[in-house]
């Protein structure tokens, strides 16, 4: 069954540092598509980063990687040089699917409290 | 394009009141998703739409909740009769029909139901 698993509730990380958020996943699909949203306590939903199931290197956005690890089924987000605004609750996403449409989950979420 | 919009932002209804939640779509997108997100549980995924059909219901929690798209440009949540567990912050989300694509979401409605 798909299911996303994000096993860290809370991360505190000091300014300027990097931080690894976790996110492992399963699924029976061959192809799948991996994502990390930001959600500030403003609300919205912001795209950070994707990662294709058949893609050889790793994702990369600016501060943002997406360390990808497929024998394991994790998609572990790195960002690096932790900024204030960075604080915020963050989502592991799957989606899969095919001929009927393609449906997307998210994890249960990483709240990351960056600390001065 | 304006993105998704959601309305209302917010709804504070009685229980056992007759609640709709509205979404419209970016044009051009042909998938469109509801999910529901509390604290207990998340980002939940209620249903989504491929092409103004129902493609998957499983999450939409029981028979109080219904959900439309009587065309490609709007879609509806309705919840009747709606229930104080029902509170919620609701999300609209759309996409192409592609796996590479994200989804583009709305505001969401925040939903108290007293």
């Amino acid at each position: 069954a798909q299911k996303i698993t994000q096993t860290q509730p809370g991360m505190f990380v000091q300014e300027k540092e990097a931080v690894t958020l976790d996110c492992t996943y399963d699924t029976s699909d061959q192809s799948y598509g991996l994502f990390w949203y930001k959600q500030p306590s403003s609300g919205e939903m912001i795209f950070l980063i994707y990662q294709g199931s058949y893609d050889e290197q790793n994702a990369t956005e600016g501060r943002y990687s997406l360390n990808f690890q497929k024998a394991r089924k994790s998609a572990n987000l790195v960002i690096s040089a932790s900024q204030l605004g960075d604080s915020a609750m963050y989502f592991c996403a799957m989606r899969e699917g095919g001929t009927g449409g393609f449906k997307t989950i998210f994890g249960a979420g990483t709240r990351l409290f960056v600390k001065a | 394009d304006a993105g998704v919009i959601q309305s209302p932002r917010h709804e504070v209804t009685e229980m056992g009141q007759e609640v709709t939640l509205r979404c419209k779509p970016i044009s051009g997108h042909n998938s469109l998703f509801w999910y529901r997100q509390t604290m207990m549980r998340g980002l939940e995924l209620l249903i989504y739409f491929n092409n103004n059909v129902p493609i998957d219901d499983s999450g939409m929690p029981e028979d109080r909740f219904s959900a439309k798209m009587p065309n490609a440009s709007f879609s509806t949540l309705k919840i009747q009769p709606s229930e104080p567990r029902d509170s919620a912050v609701y999300f609209c989300a759309s996409s192409s029909y592609r796996r590479d694509e994200k989804l583009f979401f709305g505001s969401g409605t925040q939903l108290s139901v007293l």
